[in-house]
């Protein structure tokens, strides 16, 4: 049973593109995240979504927009990709904001 | 000067070795997280505490809230202990949100 998935695992596209990446929980949890891993591997909270209400939003440019169907569900959608957003992109969930995280797998995006 | 300085950077052990990974920080947080990364990319949580110590397996770690400082100990280190490890602290002000340590590197030769 996986506790926090993202789909794709991969993802290579051209600049320009628009892309999306795909985050769910089966923990019953009520907060999630969005991280950065950039190339010197920095971790960097993007955004953090409270029963689906947005609670953290860093200084990230608006080409990347994170959307929150439910509480088990954190999209990220980018547009008009550019070479700087390659990265791998966690997605983590806790119980609420004071607990403890657990994190997805990861997306390598890689932006040709 | 990032808020969370984490050292050593990259630290090389022999098999069977006490190893203390050091954290500092310049904020006021609520909570602070020991991570760890394996080489293959995934991200597991080891600790969360804001107090004490806390202990599991061969895994220690304390915090000194006073100081603005935590400790992740490994005794008895195994070639498997090898990945990179993360502190991370939970902001008391300012949207409560985490930051994260550059992160310590640890080999651990059989």
């Amino acid at each position: 049973d996986t506790a926090v998935s993202q789909t794709p695992k991969y993802l290579v596209t051209q600049m320009g593109n628009d892309k999306s990446i795909k985050c769910e929980q089966n923990l019953g949890h009520d907060t999630m995240y969005w991280y950065k891993q950039d190339s010197k591997k920095f971790l960097k909270i993007m955004f953090s979504y409270n029963n689906k209400e947005l609670i953290i939003n860093e200084t990230v440019p608006n080409r990347f927009s994170p959307k929150s169907p439910d509480k088990a569900h954190l999209n990220l959608h980018i547009n008009s990709l550019e070479l700087g957003d390659s990265a791998v992109y966690f997605c983590a969930s806790s119980q609420s904001r004071a607990n403890e995280q657990f994190f997805g797998p990861g997306t390598r995006l890689t932006v040709l | 000067k990032n808020e969370v300085e984490q050292s050593p950077q990259n630290l090389t052990a022999q098999e069977g070795e006490f190893i203390t990974i050091n954290c500092s920080y310049s904020v006021g947080i609520s909570a602070l997280h020991w991570l760890q990364q394996h080489p293959g990319g995934g991200i597991v949580s080891l600790f969360m505490l804001s107090s004490g110590k806390k202990k599991h397996g061969r895994l220690i770690a304390t915090i000194n809230i006073q100081e603005k400082h935590s400790s992740l100990h490994i005794t008895a280190s195994h070639p498997r202990d090898s990945a990179v490890y993360i502190c991370a602290v939970r902001r008391n002000t300012g949207g409560f949100k985490t930051i994260f340590g550059a992160g310590t590197r640890l080999f651990v030769k059989a």
